[in-house]
């Protein structure tokens, strides 16, 4: 079964510096994608970025860059320049391409990000 | 385009009642889910859908139903409500399409007395 693991309950960053929040998965399949989303206080789930498996770069998406190290599977997500807004929680999630129609994606436990001005 | 929407917001049940969560999507998408957050664990997925009249179950399906007659409904039922079932539920849906990533509803709150 695969397995998302966010080993960061809590993290501080300062305002405008960078940060990086941890994830490692475990999976058997060798297709599958890796997502991570941002939580606010107010509750809604926002997508943030994507990662395939095959895909030979790392994924950015603005502020947001995924640093996918395919044979430590990790999948980290490096946030630059923070800001307060960026004060959330943020889950990485996995799902497994093999099965044809397979909808099963697993989150990780989350990681609660602070920033301090 | 509202999304992926969730109601009720809020319920507060006793033990032994049934309720039904509703989800609703305008995006004409194939794949649906169900998911409960519990503090400390992330999201957990109950149940999923992939197209009209066809569910499997998810990490934690006990204790819940689900039936996707339609494409743009998926309904949570919870058969006979436990204070474990105290949590967000969240419903999210996806075109099925790489990267294929959840559009989540806003979620519902639910208390089990």
């Amino acid at each position: 079964a695969q397995k998302i693991t966010q080993t960061q309950p809590g993290m501080f960053v300062q305002e405008k510096e960078a940060v990086t929040l941890d994830c490692t998965y475990d999976t058997s399949d060798p297709s599958y994608g890796l997502f991570w989303y941002k939580q606010p206080s107010s509750g809604e789930m926002i997508f943030l970025i994507y990662q395939g498996s095959y895909d030979e770069q790392n994924a950015t998406e603005g502020r947001y860059s995924l640093n996918f190290q395919k044979a430590r599977k990790s999948a980290n997500l490096v946030i630059s320049a923070s800001q307060l807004g960026d004060s959330a929680m943020y889950f990485c999630a996995m799902r497994e391409f093999a099965l044809y129609n397979n909808n099963d994606m697993r989150f990780g436990a989350g990681t609660r990000l602070t920033v301090k001005p | 385009n509202a999304g992926v929407t969730q109601t009720p917001k809020f319920q507060v049940l006793k033990t032994g009642q049934s309720m039904t969560l509703q989800c609703a999507q305008d995006m004409n998408h194939e794949y649906m889910s169900w998911y409960r957050q519990d503090p400390g664990m992330g999201l957990r997925l109950i149940h999923y859908s992939v197209g009209a009249g066809i569910t499997d179950q998810g990490e934690v399906p006990n204790g819940y139903n689900v039936s996707r007659s339609t494409t743009e409904d998926f309904p949570l039922r919870l058969l006979s409500a436990a204070p474990s079932q105290t949590s967000v539920y969240f419903c999210a849906s996806s075109s099925g399409l790489v990267p294929n990533e959840q559009f989540f509803g806003p979620g519902t709150r639910l208390t089990v007395l």
